[in-house]
């Protein structure tokens, strides 16, 4: 199995602001995603992290608004840019070490925007 | 577009009874990944299954996919309270990137 940690687990930001989140993974992986999850809601993909190269954005979703680091194969970085109070949510990184291997989740960050 | 169904989005049910969760989804998928989640948690890994006619069974958990039907399914035995999370299912997609797809989920309250 991989062990996923994120920091932070939880914050509060103003209206305007930005908010990076860390992914760690305890193993090397090939796939890292990221996901939002709105309180009581399914998960929504917003990205696919590509390590040494650009990340792969679902629909919806941009590299301004949500840019995403991938230096090496058990870290990545999603930061939410300009915030407003309809990012509020919670944002999950996961890690997949092949195709016929389950994908693992970090515990979440939850963010307000205020 | 992969779209994907579960049914019920609801459940309520007394320990010590039997039922499934159904996920049917819209377009070709060869895995299919099952996902509990309990309030305020993330997502724990319940089953990968990687072919049709695959079963898998944990506990008093078993899954199954049928790739040419498009359904997969969750079936509880002998329900207890401790199973109480809500489950989701998540087919892949296939040609290009891989992806899961994730149902909305159906929320079970087993109750004593």
């Amino acid at each position: 199995s991989a062990v996923i940690s994120q920091k932070p687990s939880r914050d509060i930001c103003q209206r305007g602001t930005s908010l990076t989140i860390q992914c760690q993974v305890d193993s090397q992986v090939t796939m890292m995603f990221w996901y939002r999850q709105q309180p009581g809601q399914s998960l929504t993909l917003i990205a696919t992290a590509n390590q040494g190269s650009e990340a792969t954005y679902e629909s919806g979703f941009v590299i301004d608004k949500f840019p995403i680091s991938r230096p090496n194969l058990t870290f990545s970085t999603l930061t939410v840019s300009n915030l407003s109070p309809e990012d509020s949510s919670i944002y999950l990184c996961s890690a997949e070490r092949g195709v016929t291997d389950t994908q693992y989740f970090g515990p979440g960050t939850r963010l307000t925007v205020l | 577009e992969l779209k994907v169904e579960q049914n019920p989005l609801f459940l309520s049910m007394q320990e010590g009874k039997n039922y499934t969760i159904y996920c049917n989804y819209s377009t070709t998928s060869d895995r299919l990944y099952w996902y509990r989640q309990d309030p305020g948690k993330s997502l724990e890994s319940l089953f990968v299954l990687l072919s049709n006619g695959a079963v898998k069974q944990e506990g008093r958990l078993m899954a199954s996919l049928d790739t040419k039907a498009r359904l997969s399914t969750l079936h509880i035995t002998a329900a207890v309270h401790d199973l109480s999370a809500t489950y989701f299912c998540a087919p892949i997609t296939q040609g290009g990137s891989e992806k899961l797809v994730f149902g909305k989920g159906t929320k079970l309250t087993v109750n004593p």
